[in-house]
């Protein structure tokens, strides 16, 4: 079964304090990484895609990486506002039912000035 | 732009009644999508649609219907509401399928 397994589910850093957040995935055929940031009652706001393994990507504090089976966010020297959940989501196909993204359950990161 | 679009922001519905969420999109994108959102569930998606006069089935379908007439509006409807569609409903809408997404601010329903 396709799975998108987000850890940890929360995660308190101090400011400052670096850190990573985890994504883990078991579909087959990888056509995408999503990672999304959602603020507390606020839609979902993109933040980067991934198609390949050793693929990076960055937007200030944070770095996107890729795996073959899982993909990093690193977060560096966070702040307080980087306070929000973080989304992972997958596709795994190209059209019909199967070219949808498939969502974790998101991290909660929270950063204590 | 606007961007994605959702109204209303908060509904309370009676078990029984039916109502229709809106989305509008002003960006020209030909994938749209209805996700509910409930806590510890992630985003799970309802239904969606490739292109105006084409809608599909998404993971949690029952209760809901959907219909696309024009390439901006993809409204989603109740059609009889059960408690256990209480949740927070997104929007989102995309160049094509599988691309990056942008997501209304959600409809917070709750049905009693």
């Amino acid at each position: 079964e396709d799975q998108v397994t987000q850890s940890p589910e929360a995660l308190r850093l101090q400011e400052g304090e670096s850190s990573s957040l985890n994504c883990s995935y078991t579909v087959s055929g990888l056509r995408g990484l999503f990672w999304y940031r959602q603020d507390p009652g606020k839609g979902p706001e993109f933040l980067f895609t991934l198609y390949s393994a050793g693929e990076e990507k960055e937007k200030e504090r944070l770095k996107a990486t890729l795996t073959k089976k899982e993909s990093f966010l690193h977060i560096t020297a966070p702040k307080p506002e980087d306070s929000a959940t973080y989304l992972c989501a997958v596709r795994k196909n190209y059209g019909g039912s199967q070219g949808n993204l498939i969502f974790g359950k998101g991290t909660k990161l929270s950063v204590k000035p | 732009n606007a961007g994605v679009t959702q109204t209303p922001k908060f509904q309370v519905l009676k078990t029984g009644q039916s109502m229709t969420l809106q989305c509008a999109q002003d960006m020209n994108h030909e994938y749209m999508s209805w996700y509910r959102q409930d806590p510890g569930m992630g985003l799970r998606l309802i239904h969606y649609s490739v292109g105006a006069g084409i809608t599909d089935q998404g993971e949690v379908p029952n209760g809901y219907n959907v219909s696309r007439s024009t390439t901006e509006d993809f409204p989603l409807r109740l059609l009889s509401a059960a408690p256990s569609q209480t949740s927070v409903y997104f929007c989102a809408s995309s160049y094509s399928q599988g691309n990056e997404q942008f997501f209304g601010p959600g409809t917070r329903l709750t049905v009693l």
